[in-house]
């Protein structure tokens, strides 16, 4: 069975730092592609990053370019997000979730999301 | 960046109607590269169709999908109890993937 269990959210001051982690099991994780996508209260879903399974490929929404950093380790089938400079607006559940990669880049498999809350 | 508008904002049907939602895209989705996803509170959302036609892994059949280019329609043939819910059309054929606002249906 596919896991994705994201990690690392919680309650930061504008302008900090958070690491968040997703954790994949139930499928060989180096072959995938990867995505974070994240959802604010009330709001659609927002695509804020994706890397190719052996990292070679990597793309950014342009509302988080030159803050967030992803990457992954596929030794330790693990997705990270390192986001910096964090603002208000960042507030959200950020979910990662899966692709097939290869062109093929639709959602197929989402994990339960964390919070990460941007305060004062 | 592709803007995606769905519509209706509200869709509001009973259990057995057919239901049809509509994704327009502001420029054409390169190879048809369109997803459609359903989201229930608390929950992720979860993949329905992608290139705008093909099932998700143990999608029942009376969701399907259709349309090209800048045009896009999820049906769902005849509302169950647990379709309720918002959806989602996404475009992943070109960078950013960008998601449309949502269509939320509810029970009238």
């Amino acid at each position: 069975e596919v896991q994705l269990v994201e990690s690392g959210g919680g309650l930061v001051k504008p302008g900090g730092s958070l690491r968040l982690s997703c954790a994949a099991s139930g499928f060989t994780f180096s072959s995938y592609s990867m995505n974070w996508v994240r959802q604010a209260p009330g709001k659609g879903p927002e695509w804020l990053s994706s890397i190719s399974s052996s990292s070679g490929y990597i793309y950014y929404a342009d509302s988080v370019q030159g803050r967030f950093t992803i990457s992954r380790d596929n030794a330790k089938n693990s997705l990270f997000l390192q986001m910096n400079s964090l603002r208000v607006e960042d507030t959200a559940v950020y979910y990662c979730a899966r692709a097939p990669g290869g062109g093929a880049d639709q959602l197929e498999y989402w994990g339960q999301g964390t919070l990460v809350t941007v305060s004062s | 960046e592709i803007v995606l508008t769905q519509s209706p904002g509200t869709l509001s049907l009973s259990p057995g109607e057919r239901a049809t939602l509509s994704c327009r895209a502001s420029q054409s989705v390169r190879s048809g590269h369109l997803a459609w996803y359903q989201q229930k509170p608390g929950q992720a959302p979860r993949l329905l169709i992608y290139v705008a036609s093909s099932r998700a892994t143990g999608i029942p059949d009376r969701f399907s999908g259709s349309g090209s280019g800048t045009d896009f329609i999820l049906t769902i043939s005849r509302l169950e109890p647990e379709d309720f819910a918002m959806y989602y059309c996404q475009q992943y054929g070109s960078s950013p993937r960008t998601f449309g606002q949502g269509t939320r249906l509810e029970i009238k």
